[in-house]
């Protein structure tokens, strides 16, 4: 199975800040990697896919880049709305696999 | 719009199988771009995906899970179900069931609001 591997865990930011998050599987995946926010008591809720394709209707200032083993969520200016949880998956192969999440806290 | 909804008992005893329904709305369930899957969340595992099904009845399975798993569709219902047998306390969890889009690196783009299932004596 392929390993997906958050860091940090957590983190604390202010409204405002720029917010970075790494992914890193165990093995290269090319860019086979979708990010994902989830609020609590609510389901999760596609970012991007394809590493750095933003869907249909999720603001600008999410982005994601990488590939291979190396992979990055980036929000440029985190908004009120954006104090959530945040999850990468890779759908390099079965079992299709999360990595442990990254909780954004209010600073 | 393509919405999902999950349905089924929410508290079971150890050794029962777990039976939920996915209904799906506003689009249909043979879609050729879409796979139908079922993934879990509790608190000790976190995001666990246990499988998929394709409309033409083609199933994948996680095999942490693939010997207690079953999943099936019913095109005609527009709906799609999981059943796990011999359910224990470490099969407590938040289940969704979500729709993949083929192509777009197989993401989960829609996913059903979720239902809590309990194993308890």
């Amino acid at each position: 199975d392929i390993q997906m591997t958050q860091s940090p865990f957590s983190l604390s930011a202010f409204v405002g800040d720029r917010v970075t998050i790494t992914c890193r599987p165990s093995r290269t995946i090319s860019s086979y990697v979708n990010w994902y926010q989830q609020k609590p008591g609510k389901a999760p809720k596609l970012l991007i896919y394809g590493a750095s394709s933003l869907q249909s209707g999720v603001p600008s200032r999410f982005s994601g880049s990488g590939s291979g083993t190396d992979f990055t969520l980036t929000i440029s200016s985190l908004q009120p709305e954006d104090f959530a949880t945040y999850y990468c998956q890779q759908s390099h192969g079965a079992p299709l696999t999360f990595g442990q999440g990254t909780k954004v806290e209010i600073k | 719009q393509l919405q999902l909804k999950e349905s089924g008992p929410g508290l079971l005893k150890p050794s029962e199988t777990l039976s939920l329904t996915c209904s799906v709305s506003g689009g249909s369930i043979t879609s050729s771009s879409s796979y139908w899957d079922w993934i879990r969340q509790s608190p000790g595992k976190g995001l666990e995906w246990i499988g998929s099904i394709y409309y033409t009845g083609k199933t994948y399975y996680n095999s942490s899970l693939k010997s207690r798993v079953t999943i099936s569709i019913d095109t005609s219902k527009n709906h799609f179900s999981l059943n796990v047998n011999s359910v224990t306390a470490a099969d407590t969890a938040l289940y969704f069931c979500t729709r993949r889009a083929r192509g777009n690196s197989d993401s989960f783009d829609i996913w059903g609001q979720g239902t809590m299932v309990t194993v308890s004596s």
